[in-house]
């Protein structure tokens, strides 16, 4: 079942602008990971959180986690018109799943949100 | 980094008939993969999780029958869909992991049209 729910569902900025999209989730995890997908295409992993981490940089890009809220954020600096796409968060199961079996490293992915950024 | 391709990228087929769809891990060892199924404008649901040479795992709500899959070897996957219907149009992505990283490598996804 998907348990992770982001917001906005779709946030329009313009070139330079910040971009920042929430994903929250409900039972315990392991890490989480935003992805991005352009429009009909395959998902670009963009960046991975373990759960003992409260903030990670990439680039332009910041996450950060809060599990005591169960929640995250995905900040995008500087936007520019090519970072328009899907973003989504997964999360990866955390107690109960160990290497090797069937359902370790399963992905639940949050809803998405739409990010246009107009040039 | 890790590379995995799907074939093929589309296909448009007519109700009834049964397509394949595979997805390969070209450059490492996929110890497991899991199907994806997206419909337009929506997210990314788990269909099934494969493991190299047993049986697959299927979400609940999730026809194992109608949705075959075989994990043949460590690098190649495949998704059948059987007897395939107009509801069944939609974009399946294929994911790979080994257990040597935490990460799953995603396909390029197919783009599959019943008429």
């Amino acid at each position: 079942s998907q348990q992770g729910e982001e917001d906005p569902q779709a946030l329009s900025i313009q070139e330079g602008e910040n971009a920042t999209m929430n994903c929250s989730y409900k039972t315990s995890i392991n890490n989480l990971q935003w992805y991005r997908q352009n429009s009909g295409r395959g998902l670009v992993h963009l960046i991975l959180i373990r759960s003992n981490e409260r903030e990670k940089h990439s680039g332009r890009l910041r996450v950060t986690l809060d599990t005591s809220k169960k929640s995250s954020s995905l900040l995008i600096t500087a936007s520019r018109a090519a970072d328009t796409a899907s973003y989504f968060c997964a999360t990866a199961a955390g107690v109960g799943g160990h290497a090797g079996g069937t359902s370790y490293g399963k992905l639940t992915f949050g809803q998405g949100t739409i990010l246009t950024v107009h040039p | 980094g890790a590379v995995v391709s799907q074939h093929p990228s589309w296909v448009i087929c007519k109700s009834g008939t049964s397509v394949k769809i595979e997805c390969r891990s070209l450059d490492f060892q996929a110890t497991t993969m899991f199907w994806y199924r997206q419909f337009p404008k929506q997210s990314l649901m788990l269909m099934a999780t494969s493991n190299e040479g047993s049986k697959a795992t299927y979400e609940q709500g999730v026809e194992k029958d109608k949705f075959l899959i075989n994990h043949a070897s460590l690098t190649l996957s495949t998704l059948t869909v059987t007897s395939a219907h107009p509801e069944d149009s939609s974009f399946y992505i294929c994911s790979a992991r080994t257990d040597s990283y935490n990460e799953q490598f995603f396909g390029p996804g197919t783009r599959l049209t019943v008429l």
